[in-house]
Formats: C-alpha cells, sequence, structure tokens
C-alpha cells in the first residue's frame, strides 16, 4: 500500500522554538517533497531532495532546513520558529510522473 | 521561472452537469508536464491526471479531461457528470522534463450542489 506518513499531524510552538517535521514514504522513492500551504497561495516548494544527502533549495527555503538520511525519511527543520511560519507543510514523495501527498502537518508558531 | 494561474477561486455546479476550470502557465522550457491535483475537505491531495506537453491529445482518466491549448498555454480540466463528492479545491500544477521541482497555481474551489 502506497503512503506517505508525517508526523506530527498537529504542533503548537512558541517563537524561537525550534520544530522538526517528519516525513516517510514505503514506495521506495528517490525524490521526495516539503511545501508549505497558506490560504490563497497553492502549495510553494520548500526543499527537494533528489536521494540521501541530495537536497535542493525549493522557491521559499529562508527559514528552513532540511535532512535525509535514508531514502525512505525527509525531515523538515525550523530552527528558531517565527510566527510567519504559521502554515500547513506537506511532504511528498514521487517518481517521474506522479506525486504522493502526506496528510499534512498543521503547525502554529505563537 | 515558471508560473501557474488558476483564475477562479470558486465554482459553483448543479450535480450531473459539466464543469471547465481553467489554468493558464508560464514557462521556457519547450518540454514540460502539467497538472491536475484534488484536495479534499479533509486535507487529502491526490493526482488525478497528467498531460504531456508534447503531445496533442487531450489526457482523459475517468470522468476527468484536458483542454490543452499549448499556443495558449492554457490546460482547462474539465469534469463530466459531476458528483457531490467532486467538491474539493482543484489545483494545476507543472513541472518541466529537466528537473522534478513542480509549480502550483492557487486553487479552484468546485462546490457541486444537488
Amino acid at each position: 500500500d502506497m503512503k506517505v506518513t508525517q508526523m506530527p499531524r498537529y504542533l503548537i510552538k512558541r517563537m524561537g522554538e525550534n520544530v522538526l517535521l517528519e516525513c516517510g514514504q514505503d514506495m521506495s522513492h528517490e525524490t521526495m517533497y516539503w511545501y508549505r500551504q497558506d490560504p490563497g497561495l497553492g502549495l510553494q516548494l520548500i526543499y527537494i531532495s533528489y536521494d540521501v544527502d541530495s537536497n535542493s533549495e525549493g522557491d521559499i527555503p529562508k527559514g528552513y532546513r532540511v535532512s535525509r538520511k535514508k531514502r525512505e525519511h525527509f525531515s523538515l527543520i525550523l530552527d528558531s520558529a517565527k510566527t510567519n511560519q504559521t502554515s500547513v507543510y506537506f511532504c511528498a514523495s514521487g517518481h517521474a510522473y506522479e506525486q504522493y501527498f502526506g496528510p499534512g502537518t498543521r503547525l502554529t508558531v505563537l | 521561472a515558471q508560473k501557474v494561474t488558476q483564475t477562479q477561486t470558486s465554482i459553483s455546479v448543479v450535480e450531473k452537469t459539466t464543469v471547465t476550470m481553467d489554468c493558464v502557465y508560464e514557462t521556457r522550457d519547450s518540454s514540460y508536464f502539467l497538472f491536475w491535483y484534488k484536495q479534499t475537505a479533509s486535507g487529502e491531495i491526490v493526482f488525478l491526471i497528467r498531460q504531456d506537453s508534447y503531445k496533442k491529445e487531450n489526457a482523459t482518466v475517468g470522468h476527468y479531461s484536458l483542454n490543452f491549448q499549448k499556443p495558449k498555454s492554457s490546460i482547462g480540466l474539465i469534469i463530466t457528470a459531476t458528483q457531490i463528492e467532486d467538491s474539493a479545491v482543484y489545483f494545476c500544477a507543472m513541472r518541466d522534463t529537466g528537473n522534478y521541482k513542480y509549480v502550483f497555481g492557487a486553487g479552484t474551489r468546485l462546490k457541486v450542489i444537488a
């Protein structure tokens, strides 16, 4: 069963705290993604990973970093979170023609 | 830089009718892929259909089809015989064949009423 998982599903943090969002996939896809979704803006690409330790910035990487040490696992890290990073974060994995999305993480930074 | 624009913020249609959602895109690449995704009320995002830029024939999957007009940089999504469960937000997206980075439009909210 093809699946992308995200943990946690909901998270509340205070400004300045560190945040770790985790994503896993069971499809052995080389490529994985982190997006954020804000009202009226669709999905914006934060980072893309082409495989283990092969990561590339997307359109809005500022304030974020990623880690991929295993093909099935891709993490998004916010060092010293800011209130404008309050959003819904989606992870996806994919092959050439399709992406599979996780259920999303709703992050609130107070 | 690539750009995808969906000008229709929301559409409301009566069940069992046909609806078309618009999408225009900008790219300098000669070869690219165009996609439509659906986001349900629960937040789940699923892939619906894809069009390859080099193909003249419009893609069709189930009751979804595309209206690809390359000279106009347009890729419309057509849903025939709409059902209540088609109510969702629909995103248009693209990527060129040279990399795996996707660009999404802002989405169109479809409401299907009985």
